[in-house]
């Protein structure tokens, strides 16, 4: 199966940075991978799909790229309601893996 | 708008069963594949299986095999997820989640907490 390795695991940044978070697949899934946020207590919230195309109502500051193996979440300025953990999924065939997650704190 | 819906947390005992109901509202419900997940504390998401939209084909992940059962009931819009042989290893929030299309999954349940434990 298709795994996802994602880095860093955790990140401290302030409001108003740029932060990046990298996941790479064990092997090429073209473009076929998502990003979500989740909050404390909440269920995963879809971010990006397609590896770059951004989900209705999701705030332009975020951005996807890659294809391939390599794949890169991006924020271009990070607020306070962006303070989460994110995960990125690819699917293969009906198999969804998902990657360990990105835990996004405050400094 | 789209709801999903689940049942609430339950607290089972090692070798017992759980069944999980995930009820949606607000899109057709026959057109949509439906996904079931869980996530143990401090965890990513694991994914559990899929079922399609009539009912008549799943799919699940292979070390869940044997041990879960999924089901839909188109005339209620609700899909459940049958979890047998319970051990510790089990305690998660179970999540049900729709696919768009795509293996895009764009609305997820609230979450339903299964404790196992002795």
């Amino acid at each position: 199966a298709i795994q996802l390795t994602q880095s860093p695991s955790s990140l401290s940044a302030s409001v108003g940075d740029r932060v990046t978070i990298t996941c790479r697949a064990s092997q090429g899934i073209n473009s076929a991978l998502a990003w979500y946020q989740q909050k404390p207590g909440k269920s995963p919230k879809l971010l990006i799909y397609d590896a770059s195309t951004l989900e209705s109502g999701v705030p332009s500051r975020f951005s996807g790229s890659g294809s391939g193996t390599d794949f890169t979440l991006t924020i271009s300025s990070l607020q306070p309601e962006d303070f989460a953990t994110y995960y990125c999924q690819q699917f293969d065939s009906y198999l969804l893996t998902f990657g360990g997650g990105t835990k996004v704190e405050i400094k | 708008q789209v709801q999903l819906v689940q049942s609430g947390a339950e607290v089972k005992k090692p070798g017992a069963s759980v069944r999980v109901s995930c009820k949606a509202s607000g899109s057709t419900f026959t057109s949509y594949y439906m996904h079931w997940m869980r996530q143990a504390p401090g965890q990513g998401p694991e994914w559990m299986g899929i079922i399609n939209p009539s009912g008549d084909g799943t799919h699940s992940a292979q070390k869940f095999q044997g041990r879960v059962t999924m089901t839909r009931d188109t005339s209620t819009s609700t899909v459940y997820m049958d979890l047998s042989s319970l051990r510790s290893e089990d305690t998660a929030v179970y999540y049900c989640a729709r696919d768009r299309g795509g293996r895009i999954v764009d609305y997820w349940g609230q979450g339903t907490l299964v404790t196992v434990s002795s």
